[in-house]
């Protein structure tokens, strides 16, 4: 089946860093989506690519669609206390309509 | 607030117990999932219901069973919990399954089984 290999599972930082993290995928994808989970809380979509190529922002967040359709780029500027959490890549395929999860990459600000 | 509402917050049940997740959505989505979370394994789906009156099985379904009871309404139901049901477990909605929806999760059920 499909799987997706998102990397790294945790990053310490010190604010103001910026921070990369990415997704790769057995198989191609049609959708990338990225969600933010906080503590206690449910995870909440940050960016939504749709178009192998595209890039897109949202404030100090970027995210790429690779272009081969099995990867996917999320990019965080000038990182900030409330940024911590848990960042989940997902695709969506041709050949499963289900969401494909990564294990998610946890972002600690060193203090 | 629109969104997803999941009850209760927190649970604690002795092994056999049995208890109904329930979950209700007000964005008039037509697809909802039920997901559990444990540490380092991000999230399996354990069953989805793509539109009202049907259900079905995602990756991990043993040990539970599910109801759409109307639109609105999604539970999840443990008939004899069991240690390893020990886990944190999200709710989640869609416009519907298939093309790119995102979904919207509650905030979650953290459920203990000693």
């Amino acid at each position: 089946g499909q799987q997706l290999n998102q990397s790294p599972q945790s990053m310490f930082i010190q604010e103001g860093e910026d921070v990369s993290m990415n997704c790769t995928s057995s198989s191609i994808f049609n959708t990338w989506l990225w969600y933010k989970q906080d503590p206690g809380e449910g995870p909440v979509l940050l960016i939504a690519l749709y178009k192998a190529g595209e890039l897109t922002s949202n404030g100090r967040l970027t995210a790429q669609f690779g272009i081969t359709r099995k990867d996917s780029f999320l990019n965080i500027s000038a990182s900030i206390p409330s940024d911590v959490g848990i960042y989940f890549c997902a695709g969506q395929g041709d050949s499963n309509y289900q969401l494909i999860w990564g294990a998610g990459t946890k972002l600690i600000i060193k203090p | 607030n629109a969104g997803v509402t999941q009850t209760p917050k927190f649970q604690v049940l002795k092994t056999g117990q049995s208890m109904t997740l329930q979950c209700a959505q007000d964005m008039n989505h037509n697809s909802m999932y039920w997901y559990r979370q444990d540490p380092g394994m991000g999230l399996r789906l354990i069953y989805y219901s793509a539109s009202e009156g049907t259900t079905d099985k995602g990756e991990v379904p043993n040990g539970y069973n599910v109801s759409r009871l109307n639109k609105r309404e999604f539970s999840l139901r443990l008939e004899s919990a069991a240690p390893s049901q020990t886990s944190v477990y999200f709710c989640a909605s869609s416009e519907r399954t298939g093309g790119p929806y995102g979904y919207t999760f509650g905030s979650g059920t953290r459920l203990t089984v000693v």
